[in-house]
């Protein structure tokens, strides 16, 4: 079954909105998440990292006025594009971590967010 | 230079035939390394991790290169279903285990 659920799966906005966008680990407590974005045909890029609790942690380039990120329980994140823009449009996902065999850790990934702005 | 570097692709191939990919990286402090797979418009998912001692599982084989800081993924007899992009995944040596992805590498098989 899947570990992680995203909210919603798709959304359309105009220019000038503010869009949410839910990330909820099922099945354990994260303490930590991650929010990436995709533009088509190119790879992921990690956005910020999202701590239970604090502050999150963003990326060089990104935004964090823009890109407003709440990590208010082990099992909720939450990413507000503010003010969405045409070049906004694109691939969110979010990822929670686990720790697995030998230590390493896998990440599981949200079915993603497609946001387009009009 | 980009931090995880892939073959460009994209890779034709016939059902059966064996396909070989590569990636190497640039921090030689990386810990962590691994194989995703991503169906078009759709979110990562692992196909495996890599290990110094290389690992297989069933027709999927990956193998880790330190000294090199290269990465390969082997696929032999290739199906259908095994049409996708595959993207080699990078754990930093920083906290959080932050992931740094190439850019992917198409492969499409035909009948």
């Amino acid at each position: 079954g899947a570990v992680v659920s995203q909210h919603p799966s798709r959304v359309i906005c105009k220019s000038g909105t503010s869009v949410k966008i839910e990330c909820r680990s099922l099945d354990f407590q994260a303490t930590t998440m991650f929010w990436y974005r995709q533009f088509p045909k190119q790879s992921l890029m990690l956005m910020a990292t999202s701590n239970e609790g604090s502050k999150a942690t963003y990326e060089q380039g990104v935004e964090k006025d823009k890109f407003l990120i709440n990590h208010a329980s082990l099992t909720l994140s939450t990413l507000t594009v503010t003010s969405a823009h045409p070049e906004d449009s694109s691939f969110y996902i979010c990822s929670v971590t686990s720790i697995r065999d030998r230590g390493l850790d896998e990440q599981f990934f949200g079915p993603g967010t497609r946001l387009t702005v009009l | 230079r980009k931090e995880v570097e892939q073959d460009p692709g994209p890779f034709n191939v016939p059902e059966g035939a064996t396909v070989a990919f590569n990636c190497t990286y640039s921090n030689s402090a990386s810990q962590s390394f691994f194989w995703y797979r991503q169906d078009c418009r759709k979110e990562p998912k692992l196909l495996m991790s890599v290990y110094s001692s290389g690992n297989e599982d069933g027709r999927f084989t990956a193998q880790l290169n330190r000294a090199s800081q290269y990465i390969s993924l082997l696929i032999r007899d290739s199906k259908l279903s095994d049409s996708a992009t595959y993207l080699c995944v990078v754990g930093s040596s920083g906290g959080y285990n932050k992931l740094i992805f190439g850019a992917g590498t198409r492969l499409a098989v035909h009948p």
